[in-house]
């Protein structure tokens, strides 16, 4: 069955960067793309971008330009999402999904909490 | 790019049925027949309900549907039960590998 496994909590100073993995399991990884998508406490779902299954094209939410990065290694079928000069409204569960015309299948989510 | 648009709650008996809308606009909603929904449980990561507009994935109960008119689409959940109290999310492909989510909508079984 399809599983994303994705990184522990994180905790991380103002300004610092954090890098969320996300292992995919049960599907051919390189036939879809991955979704990142976060949720800050007690907000709504916002999507942050997309990075094909073989790593050759991304797609990155105007809001995230510049402070994000997402890749992805098909040896070990993991993907990852680097986030940049973190803010505290950067505090939320981000999550990653398989993405191909619908974002199915979720990871558990990873907890990132911006501390001062 | 503004989220869609959803009810911030809506709530009904059980067995009853509510819907749920989706308003977007022509460069989402209106241009795909993409849009899904999902269900979240607190704590819990969403799940998938309905994708491409009206299906279902496995697992899904019939008592959850999905249609769209022009910007607007919507789920519908007949036979109400208590366990479908959750938080619901649409989501709609925008095109250029881009996606859009709604605000969200808590429903509130009675």
């Amino acid at each position: 069955q399809v599983q994303l496994v994705q990184s522990g909590v994180e905790v991380k100073k103002y300004g610092a960067s954090v890098k969320v993995s996300c292992k995919a399991s049960g599907y051919t990884f390189s036939g879809y793309g991955i979704s990142w998508v976060r949720q800050a406490p007690g907000q709504g779902l916002e999507w942050m971008g997309w990075i094909s299954g073989n790593n050759d094209k991304t797609k990155y939410g105007q809001k995230f330009q510049g402070r994000v990065t997402m890749t992805s290694d098909t040896s070990t079928n993991t993907a990852y999402m680097e986030l940049r000069s973190l803010r505290y409204d950067d505090t939320a569960m981000y999550y990653c999904a398989r993405a191909w015309t619908t974002v199915d299948h979720w990871g558990q989510g990873t907890l990132v909490t911006v501390s001062s | 790019q503004s989220a869609l648009t959803q009810p911030a709650s809506v709530s009904g008996s059980p067995g009853q049925s509510i819907s749920i809308s989706c308003t977007g606009s022509s460069s989402d909603v209106g241009s795909y027949a993409l849009v899904s929904w999902y269900q979240q449980d607190p704590g819990k990561a969403p799940r998938l309900i309905i994708y491409e507009g009206n299906k279902r994935p496995s697992g899904v109960s019939y008592r959850f549907s999905g249609s769209k008119s022009g910007e607007t689409a919507s789920l519908t959940i007949t036979g109400l039960q208590a366990e479908d109290e959750a938080d619901y999310y649409c989501c709609s492909y925008a095109g250029g590998n881009t996606w859009i989510f709604g605000g969200g909508t808590k429903l509130t079984v009675l």
